[in-house]
């Protein structure tokens, strides 16, 4: 079945550490993006990529960095910058063109300690 | 500067009842307007959508109202049944423009159905 898969679903960080998280998609779309999501706060874009080598910061983006070496792939990092990193992070994908047409994936929960 | 404003940001409706939640825009370059619908601990999943050529949509119970004068639209879910309890969130894109910077979405709204 086509989806969004990200990994890890929860993950642990202490303070000062960088992680990364997973996000791969097989719907053969081109244009990917990550949301954070707080409570009561929504969805907020931290970055989006429409082609492979190519992407543009969101809202949120200061303290997180991307890559988009291959159109399946788009991996977040969480850096030691971000200053409240304590969140549900989404990843998702639509066709280019079709950006209110978003395909999420189950989220990856990150807790700093 | 928040785009979209959603309210309430709870409900509680009886099982049966009518649903009705409501969302307000600013940016009159929005052109799509979708309804995302999130269980805990899932990603969201779009539910309905509408477009600014039409007043109102309906798919099954759920019906998107649209006042493009307004810059408001609502989500009607009609014959609200447990299942339904959710949070649902509001967004607005520019997809004629290639929507290249996403959704911009309201910040959400917890719905109970109380059996």
């Amino acid at each position: 079945d086509g989806g969004i898969t990200q990994s890890p679903k929860y993950l642990f960080r202490k303070e000062g550490q960088n992680v990364t998280l997973s996000c791969e998609q097989n719907l053969n779309h081109d244009a990917m993006y990550w949301y954070r999501q707080d409570p009561g706060q929504g969805l907020r874009l931290i970055y989006y990529s429409q082609i492979v080598n190519d992407f543009q910061k969101g809202d949120i983006a200061e303290g997180y960095s991307v890559s988009r070496e291959k159109k399946e792939s788009f991996p977040l990092t969480v850096t030691s910058a971000q200053k409240n990193p304590t969140a549900f992070y989404l990843c998702a994908s639509s066709r280019v063109g079709r950006a209110g047409e978003l395909f999420f994936g189950e989220g990856s929960r990150l807790t700093v300690l | 500067q928040q785009q979209v404003k959603q309210s309430p940001q709870s409900l509680i409706v009886q099982k049966g009842g009518i649903s009705i939640i409501n969302c307000a825009y600013e940016n009159t370059a929005f052109d799509y307007f979708p309804w995302y619908q999130q269980f805990p601990g899932k990603g969201p999943a779009l539910l309905i959508a509408i477009r600014p050529d039409v007043s109102e949509k309906k798919e099954g119970r759920f019906t998107i109202s649209f006042n493009k004068s307004a810059k408001q639209f609502s989500l009607h879910i009609m014959d609200s049944q447990p299942g339904d309890s959710a949070t649902y969130f509001c967004a607005a894109s520019r997809d004629s423009g290639g929507g290249a910077d996403g959704l911009t979405f309201g910040k959400g709204t917890h719905l109970i159905i109380q059996p």
